[in-house]
């Protein structure tokens, strides 16, 4: 199976601050990579799709890049509401597969 | 409004088996795929099983398989995960999610989990 590394496992950042999450897949992935945002006691959400697509209502700050197998999530100004853990997620091949997560906590 | 509403968790012993159900509303469900995605405890997030929208196509886990089971009833709005042979490590919240296509893609609504616990 195709297993995605995130790093890194934790970020500490502030508000306003730029924040860059990088997800490497084991094989290439094509562009089928996406992100989501977890916060505690609440499902996931669809942030970006297709690397670079964004999910219904979620704001520009959020963008995604990359091709093959490194991927890069980056929030360019941290709002309070964005600190969460975030996953990457492939659908290139069977099984579909989760990175491991990346915990981004405020400074 | 989009919603998926998630059953049938609870506490089972080693070996034994649970039917989960996922009741979706707000859109047309048969022309969407349905996945269940879990969480153990302080753990990330492993997809387990994925069925298309006709429910031709389905697909699991490789630490599932022959296991589990997924299936839906599209004159219903609902899926299903049966679950037998369950082991300790099936322990998890159990996510249904809604796919953004009638193939098993992305997740774009999720429901808030119904928890399994598997323990003697």
């Amino acid at each position: 199976e195709i297993v995605l590394t995130q790093s890194p496992a934790t970020l500490s950042l502030s508000p306003g601050d730029r924040a860059t999450l990088s997800c490497r897949a084991s094989q290439s992935v094509s562009s089928y990579l996406a992100w989501y945002q977890q916060k505690p006691g609440q499902a996931p959400r669809l942030l970006i799709y297709d690397v670079s697509n964004r999910a219904t209502d979620i704001p520009a700050r959020f963008s995604g890049s990359g091709s093959g197998t490194d991927f890069t999530l980056t929030i360019s100004s941290l709002a309070p509401e964005d600190f969460a853990v975030y996953y990457c997620h492939q659908r290139s091949d069977w099984p579909m597969t989760f990175g491991q997560g990346t915990r981004l906590e405020i400074k | 409004e989009v919603q998926v509403l998630e059953s049938g968790g609870g506490l089972v012993q080693p070996g034994g088996s649970l039917r989960l159900s996922c009741a979706a509303s707000g859109f047309t469900f048969s022309m969407h795929a349905m996945t269940w995605v879990r969480q153990a405890p302080g753990r990330g997030l492993e997809w387990v099983s994925g069925i298309t929208a006709s429910g031709g196509g389905t697909y699991y886990a490789d630490s599932v398989k022959g296991r589990f089971t997924i299936s839906r009833d599209n004159s219903k709005n609902t899926v299903y995960l049966q679950m037998n042979s369950l082991r300790v490590e099936d322990t998890a919240v159990y996510y249904c999610a809604k796919d953004s296509w009638s193939s098993v893609t992305y997740f774009d609504y999720w429901g808030q989990g119904t928890l399994v616990t598997v323990s003697s």
